[in-house]
């Protein structure tokens, strides 16, 4: 199975601000890569696909990079919303695996 | 509207089984896969499997193999997953998911509700 490591596990920061969540995967998967947002209590939100293709309806404050093994999802300014959980989530081969997620909290 | 709308919480005793419902509305239901995911409480998201909804094939992760069974009535454009032999480790909330695709990637691009099972003596 293909592991995702994401990091960091969770992240502290303030509105306006710029964050980078990292993933990596154990084996190459090309652009196979895609992140989704979860708040508490609701199902996950695909934010970006195929590395870096931005969602239909989804702020283009979010944007996607990466390609192999190493990915990276940037937030250029945070708003009130975006304080959530993030997942990676690879498409490469079955099974899908997902990161570990991290949690975006309000410094 | 695009929806996929799940089949309410249950509440299992050990050994039980469990069939959870997923209503596709607002699209063609047959023109995409549907898989199946869930998140046990405070946890991450775990892919059980999929399934094509015009062959009925489907797959499933090898951790969930023998006990689930995913099937189909697309007369009213709902899937379903069964799992059995259930444990206090399946309480979790279920998740079907709408499989999108793009030249380089498979994605989750529309979500049910979720359906927690809760696996209790």
């Amino acid at each position: 199975d293909v592991q995702m490591t994401q990091s960091p596990s969770s992240l502290s920061a303030s509105v306006g601000d710029r964050v980078t969540i990292t993933c990596r995967a154990s084996q190459n998967i090309y652009s196979s890569l895609n992140w989704y947002q979860q708040k508490p209590g609701k199902a996950p939100e695909l934010l970006i696909y195929a590395a870096s293709s931005l969602q239909s309806g989804v702020p283009s404050r979010f944007g996607g990079s990466g390609s192999g093994t190493d990915f990276t999802l940037t937030i250029s300014s945070l708003q009130p919303e975006d304080f959530a959980t993030y997942y990676c989530q690879q498409s490469y081969s079955i099974p899908y695996t997902f990161g570990r997620g991290t949690k975006l909290d309000i410094k | 509207q695009v929806q996929l709308v799940q089949s309410g919480a249950e509440v299992k005793r050990p050994g039980a089984s469990v069939k959870v419902s997923c209503k596709a509305s607002g699209y063609t239901f047959t023109s995409y896969e549907i898989n199946w995911l869930r998140q046990a409480p405070g946890q991450g998201l775990e892919w059980m499997g999929w399934m094509n909804l015009n062959s009925g094939n489907s797959g499933s992760a090898q951790k969930f193999q023998g006990r689930v069974t995913m099937t189909t009535d697309t007369s009213i454009s709902t899937a379903y997953l069964e799992l059995s032999s259930l444990g206090s480790e399946d309480t979790a909330v279920y998740y079907c998911a709408r499989q999108a695709t793009s030249i380089w990637s498979w994605y989750f691009d529309l979500w049910g509700p979720g359906t927690l099972i809760s696996v209790s003596s």
